[in-house]
């Protein structure tokens, strides 16, 4: 079972709508990352956290922003929501640079 | 940069047929590799982690993995496969002391097993 929760699960929305996807662990890990999937895809990183207050931007050009005002709190938001943002969102974070990746369920955001 | 290739993207296979995935990276300095799967409607899980030592590495469910540094490879095994083994599976590098922000994920390759 994991320990690191994303909500919603999934998310149908309008066009322009300012959206934020909700990421919470409870592992008190440092790192936090969030991944973008298409399907039959490679995952992409486009942000990454190293600690509170820390954010990073990451392989993957994404309009997105995130912010670390908690450790165990990594929550993603996208301004205006357009039909491109499509995808799958998963959350992880980790231990250490060289601990494997714990990873939540993923919100499956959907931009009509 | 480094890049990871996963050669089957479906592959369907009978219960008890023996299984390998294969793995291939480019990158010329020292890695660590791992594979990942996601079993239908669950998160990505971690199925077993190769840093250093032994090249042949064994994970959870039976599932082994061996690391060929001359072929570039780390292809996944199981000599006899289940149906709950249906799932996808994902290969990872990431350059050694590097971090996540590091890791490279492969396309996955989707297993269906038929009972």
């Amino acid at each position: 079972e994991a320990d690191i929760y994303q909500t919603p699960r999934y998310l149908v929305i309008g066009t322009g709508k300012k959206i934020t996807l909700e990421c919470s662990q409870t592992m008190g890990h440092d790192k936090m990352y969030w991944y973008q999937q298409d399907p039959g895809m490679e995952l992409h990183l486009i942000h990454y956290s190293y600690g509170v207050n820390s954010t990073e931007k990451g392989d993957l050009s994404s309009e997105s922003t995130v912010s670390r005002i908690r450790t165990e709190h990594f929550p993603l938001t996208l301004e205006s929501a357009r039909p491109s943002h499509t995808s799958q969102y998963l959350c992880a974070s980790s231990r250490d640079y060289n601990s494997p990746l714990h990873f939540g369920n993923g919100t499956r955001l959907t931009v009509t | 940069a480094q890049s990871v290739s996963q050669h089957n993207h479906h592959v369907i296979l009978s219960e008890a047929a023996s299984l390998e995935l294969g793995c291939n990276y480019s990158y010329g300095g020292t890695v660590n590799l791992f594979w990942y799967v996601q079993y239908p409607g669950q998160h990505l899980q971690l199925l077993l982690k190769y840093f250093s030592g032994d090249p042949l590495v064994k994970g959870i469910k039976g599932f082994e993995a061996e690391f060929i540094k001359s072929k570039f490879s780390f292809n996944l095994r199981k000599p006899s496969v289940q149906w709950s083994d249906t799932a996808e599976y994902f290969c990872a590098v990431n350059a050694r002391g590097g971090g996540a922000d590091g890791l490279t994920f492969g396309k996955g390759t989707h297993l269906i097993i038929q009972p």
